[in-house]
């Protein structure tokens, strides 16, 4: 599996852009990014996911790197709804999809 | 996304006793269930992969005889802790595979407090 390195926290400002990075060096060339976040006390909720091109969906944009060993979660403008632990996983498609989740950050929003 | 329930939300039991988390996949057929036990201030573990109507795929580490896990129908797969002890006070959280949308469905998780 390969390794992720998130910062441990972030702050944002409510109504200002939020960019979370994500090394993930020892990926292979074909695990999907994923992104999950989990709201506290929460189970984690689906965010975003890609494999090579950057991608963009109603919660968020995922930024992908040409060597594909870092991304960036795009939160375009975050709200107080947006605190969370934000989780980048790359994971192997094949018969069992599990994620191994690491650390994560932790993403404070003020008002 | 599917929607998936767990039951109970919270639970508090003596040590010793079993416990039984339900997890139930509410509008998706899912074929393979995932289970996790996450700890105060800690990340998720992944504790084992729950296969409708075959045995489950446990993790290195986690003991077989102690969480027993059955998948019997697309819809539902239990985890069942058994002779509790206040280790396994934890929060247990169960993910339904969306296999063509490539995600993972989460339950709210399940708390558990062995006494």
């Amino acid at each position: 599996d390969a390794k992720t390195t998130q910062p441990n926290s972030m702050e944002s400002n409510e109504e200002e852009p939020v960019h979370l990075p994500c090394n993930h060096s020892t990926i292979s060339g074909t695990d999907y990014i994923h992104w999950y976040r989990q709201l506290p006390s929460q189970g984690p909720e689906y965010v975003i996911h890609g494999l090579t091109s950057n991608v963009n969906n109603r919660m968020a944009s995922l930024a992908i790197a040409e060597d594909r060993k870092s991304s960036t979660l795009i939160l375009h403008r975050a709200t107080l709804r947006d605190a969370a632990v934000y989780y980048c996983i790359p994971q192997e498609r094949g018969a069992t999809n599990k994620l191994i989740f690491g650390t994560g950050t932790l993403l404070a929003v003020q008002p | 996304g599917a929607v998936v329930s767990q039951h109970p939300s919270r639970v508090i039991c003596k040590s010793g006793t079993s416990v039984k988390i339900e997890c139930r996949s509410l509008d998706f057929q899912a074929t393979t269930m995932f289970w996790y036990r996450q700890f105060p201030k800690q990340s998720l573990m992944l504790m084992a992969t729950s296969n409708e109507g075959s045995k489950a795929t446990y993790e290195q580490g986690v003991e077989k005889d102690k969480f027993l896990i059955n998948h019997a129908s697309l819809t539902l797969s239990t985890l069942t802790v058994t002779s509790a002890h206040p280790e396994d006070s934890s929060f247990y959280i169960c993910s339904v595979d969306g296999q063509v949308r490539d995600t993972q469905y989460f339950g709210p998780g399940t708390r558990l407090t062995v006494l």
